[in-house]
């Protein structure tokens, strides 16, 4: 049964920093990783997305790395500024049904 | 990327009562999806509906509890019935055609039971 865990559950941080989020899963055996951020009771907005075959895929100050074999991604966030204070998630697709299995998310306070 | 619109945004129902979601995609998609997240936790599968079949649920989801309509390749709803304070949660609603395409969600739908 996959399981996908992300590691630190919350971050604080100053304005500025760069920031590493890290996701795992449990079975290599994905089509595709996703990243999402959520805002305080409202739905996901897709950040990245990774295939299987991919390595790694930027988005301005994001980037998001993916090493399949060992069951990892990260995300970093590169200059972190105070509307970038969100819950991070991740997802793996897999499974019949382009089932997206979530992990529980970083939850990230930028202050300025 | 599709365009996602959910109804309602929110809304607070009392008990034993029913609520139906709506959601209404810009482009035509085989399969839509439906995911609850409860107070403080990650995003758990409801059930996937295709148009023209019934919806497939996930362990843990009946769908007396959770009856899924799909009248076409643009819409859905999701029936919450007789509702529990324990229904209350973020109800989503999701598209992605195929094995390697992003998905996309809807802005949520925000339910409380009192």
């Amino acid at each position: 049964k996959q399981e996908v865990t992300q590691i630190p559950a919350a971050l604080s941080v100053p304005e500025g920093e760069n920031l590493v989020l890290n996701c795992s899963f449990t079975d290599s055996a994905i089509y595709n990783l996703q990243w999402f951020r959520q805002d305080p009771g409202k739905g996901l907005t897709s950040l990245l997305l990774i295939q299987s075959s991919q390595r790694e895929q930027t988005s301005g100050r994001l980037n998001a790395s993916l090493d399949k074999s060992s069951g990892r991604s990260t995300l970093y966030i590169a200059a972190s500024q105070p509307g970038d204070s969100a819950t991070y998630l991740c997802a793996v697709r897999t499974g019949g049904y382009n089932k997206l299995i979530f992990g529980a998310g970083t939850r990230l306070a930028v202050h300025p | 990327s599709a365009v996602i619109s959910q109804k309602p945004s929110r809304d607070i129902c009392q008990r034993g009562t029913s609520l139906t979601i709506q959601c209404q995609v810009d482009s035509q998609v085989t399969m839509m999806f439906w995911y609850r997240q409860q107070p403080g936790q990650s995003l758990t599968l409801i059930a996937t509906a295709n148009q023209g079949s019934e919806a497939t649920y996930e362990s843990g989801f009946v769908i007396d509890k959770f009856p899924i309509s799909r009248p076409n390749l643009t819409f859905s709803t999701l029936t919450v019935s007789n509702m529990s304070p324990e229904d209350s949660s973020i109800y989503l609603c999701s598209v992605g055609e195929g094995p390697g395409t992003e998905a996309f969600f809807g802005q949520g739908t925000r339910l409380t039971v009192v």
